[in-house]
């Protein structure tokens, strides 16, 4: 089936250090996928997004790269600060074109 | 400035009562988008709609209807029949489908069964 899943359901990271959240994805015909941040009582913010057609997109200090061979997706948040420490989640645009979730990622940022 | 407002942010209901759920967006925004979130969980679809008066199930929609009468509003019914309704709630709207771009979430209400 379906289905979108995270390596480790929780980081924790030093203030100033690059952290990176990994995520896997099954469905081999997937061709968008989403990052969104979500804070402690709030909804999820997006923060990037990339097309199968690219293995690599940057923002502002975030990147996410995709490997489409191994289904695997990541986000790389470079000089974390205390902002960052939420629930980071993936989404993938699924066969029957509906985004479907992950489980999500707790960033924990250490001062 | 232009968003999603949901309301109530905290709801408490009696066993065997309906509510409601209030999502309206001013982004002028087409499709519109119910998220069930559990504890550790990701989120799951309710129900969505691409267009006004039209609206379709999404993983999750047992126990759950909702009426897309004008283009801003996208209310939300939890109804008896949903066995376990505390979660957290979260609406969304994108310019048109999913493959168009980033959802736009709200604050999420969160309903809680006495």
């Amino acid at each position: 089936g379906e289905s979108v899943g995270l390596h480790l359901p929780t980081l924790s990271v030093q203030e100033g250090d690059n952290s990176i959240i990994n995520c896997a994805y099954s469905n081999s015909a997937s061709d968008y996928f989403i990052w969104y941040k979500q804070e402690s009582g709030k909804g999820p913010q997006f923060i990037i997004d990339i097309r199968s057609n690219m293995d690599k997109r940057q923002g502002q200090r975030v990147t996410v790269l995709l490997n489409k061979t191994v289904k695997h997706l990541s986000l790389q948040i470079a000089a974390t600060q205390p902002g960052d420490s939420a629930v980071y989640f993936c989404a993938e645009l699924g066969g029957a074109q509906k985004l479907v979730f992950g489980q999500g990622t707790r960033l924990t940022i250490n001062p | 400035d232009g968003g999603i407002t949901q309301s109530p942010k905290y709801l408490f209901r009696k066993e065997g009562q309906n509510v409601t759920l209030s999502c309206e967006q001013n982004l002028n925004h087409d499709a519109m988008y119910w998220y069930r979130q559990d504890p550790g969980q990701g989120l799951r679809l309710i129900y969505y709609s691409q267009i006004v008066n039209d609206f379709q199930k999404g993983d999750i929609a047992e126990g759950y209807s909702v009426s897309r009468e004008k283009k801003e509003s996208f209310p939300l019914t939890v109804t008896s029949a949903q066995k376990n309704p505390t979660a957290f709630y979260l609406c969304a709207s994108s310019r048109r489908g999913f493959n168009t771009g980033e959802l736009f979430f709200g604050e999420g209400s969160r309903l809680t069964v006495l």
